[in-house]
């Protein structure tokens, strides 16, 4: 089975270019989360999804970011225009709807992220 | 708001040498509490799911353990090959679903 996966793996952009990272889910999986880890600092919340609907995106930082999800399956995120502060590396999770206590409960599948370079 | 505190940064063994990683958190009802291990240049890997106080989790040389307060995952005899950063994480009972990261442990374990 095919894991999350996400592309680019490295993006290296100037100052006021745009960019778009793109993440596929497990198949299968309704819920899709946007992470993000700056350099020295902890990975933290963007976003997340369940389907196409935006369940929470109180993360996102500002405005110049926009996520979507085309039909419930893969999902993009696009920076515009980029600033130097956005430089870092995003992560891309799933997990299926309903987390109910098992042996498998609460497990993210994440991708290997999309590293940002913003000149 | 949420918060996680790993410790320590970083951590250096000898083969063979156990130890413990911290993890304080402080969350409005705990939901669950998550490790995982990441390796250089991959994501975050899924290793356990702790839910109550008292609760442990077991996965080859690694233990995890909860109380109200706190989580340690043990390492027992390392191996080279257990050498990466470990994260721990926590989810609140209610609002959002999104995971609350700590900084992480980078573990490095020598021959």
């Amino acid at each position: 089975e095919a894991g999350v996966t996400q592309f680019p793996s490295h993006s290296v952009i100037e100052k006021g270019q745009t960019v778009t990272l793109r993440c596929d889910p497990i198949s299968g999986h309704d819920n899709l989360y946007w992470y993000r880890r700056v350099m020295g600092k902890e990975i933290k919340f963007l976003l997340h999804f369940v389907k196409e609907s935006k369940q929470d995106e109180s993360g996102m930082p500002n405005n110049r970011f926009l996520a979507e999800r085309t039909g419930g399956t893969y999902s993009t995120l696009k920076v515009q225009p980029a600033e130097l502060e956005d430089s870092g590396v995003y992560f891309c999770a799933s997990s299926q709807v309903v987390l109910q206590p098992s042996p498998r409960t609460g497990e993210l599948f994440f991708g290997e992220g999309s590293r940002l370079t913003v000149l | 708001e949420d918060q996680v505190t790993q410790s320590p940064e970083a951590l250096r063994l000898q083969e063979g040498e156990s130890s413990s990683l911290n993890c304080s958190y402080t969350v409005s009802g705990l939901r669950g509490l998550f490790w995982y291990r990441q390796d250089p240049g991959k994501g975050p890997e899924f290793l356990f799911t702790l839910y109550s106080a008292g609760e442990e989790k077991e996965k080859e040389r690694l233990k995890a353990t909860l109380t109200k307060k706190e989580s340690f995952l043990h390492i027992t005899a390392p191996k080279p090959e257990d050498s990466a950063t470990y994260l721990c994480a926590v989810q609140a009972r209610t609002g959002r679903r999104a995971l609350t990261f700590g900084s992480g442990t980078r573990l490095q374990v020598q021959p």
